[in-house]
């Protein structure tokens, strides 16, 4: 069976530090993978998706970029981190061919002070 | 473009009660339709789907959700909510991307 895993679990970094958050997907070839940011009220907002290694789309400009070394790997990075990057960061995964459901990783908390 | 709107925010019920959570999409093109769900502390796991055929859809916990072409609205049901129903609901659209509502907080009192 498929699984999916985030980590950290929760982070808290100072104004202007790096950041790189990490998503792995198990038991799946050539998944597509996502990153959302969830805010309270507001749902999910799709942030990139890689439809392949080193494939990466962004659905808006942003202080963070991803990237996709491997085929299972996806991360989320920022240089510099913004008071406004807080939030909650999620993974998903989904197949290539039928179906689009996605699969949704356990999420990582991301405190800015 | 596509959206999808969920017109409640919070909805606060006691055991037993009847439950319909309202979802409406706009998109001009064929839609597969989701419910999800997030219990606290939990990942955010599939409820239920519609993609084809019958527009009555069963899903787990005893959750249904109906897709009514010409309202544009996929409402979320379920007869008989427990309080371990206590869970934020999103309601998804995937019609060229995949849209997210902004999601109804469920508060099943006891």
């Amino acid at each position: 069976s498929q699984t999916i895993h985030q980590w950290p679990a929760t982070l808290v970094q100072p104004v202007g530090s790096p950041l790189s958050l990490e998503c792995t997907v198990e038991g799946t070839s050539n998944p597509n993978l996502y990153w959302y940011r969830q805010a309270a009220g507001r749902g999910l907002q799709l942030l990139f998706y890689s439809v392949g290694i080193g494939q990466i789309s962004s659905e808006v400009p942003q202080n963070l970029s991803a990237s996709r070394p491997q085929d299972r790997q996806f991360i989320l990075s920022s240089k510099k981190l913004l008071l406004s990057d807080s939030g909650f960061y999620l993974c998903a995964w989904s197949g290539l061919a039928g179906r689009n459901e996605q699969f949704f990783g356990p999420g990582t908390r991301l405190t800015v002070l | 473009a596509q959206s999808v709107s969920q017109h409640n925010h919070h909805v606060i019920l006691s055991e037993a009660a009847s439950l319909e959570l309202g979802c409406n999409y706009s998109y001009g093109g064929t839609v597969n339709l989701f419910w999800y769900v997030q219990y606290p502390g939990q990942h955010l796991q599939l409820l239920l789907k519609y993609f084809s055929g019958d527009p009555l859809v069963k899903g787990i916990k005893g959750f249904e959700a109906e897709f009514i072409k010409s309202k544009f609205s996929f409402n979320l049901r379920k007869p008989s909510v427990q309080w371990s129903d206590t869970a934020e609901y999103f309601c998804a659209l995937k019609g060229g991307d995949m849209r997210f509502g902004a999601g109804t907080r469920l508060t099943v009192k006891p």
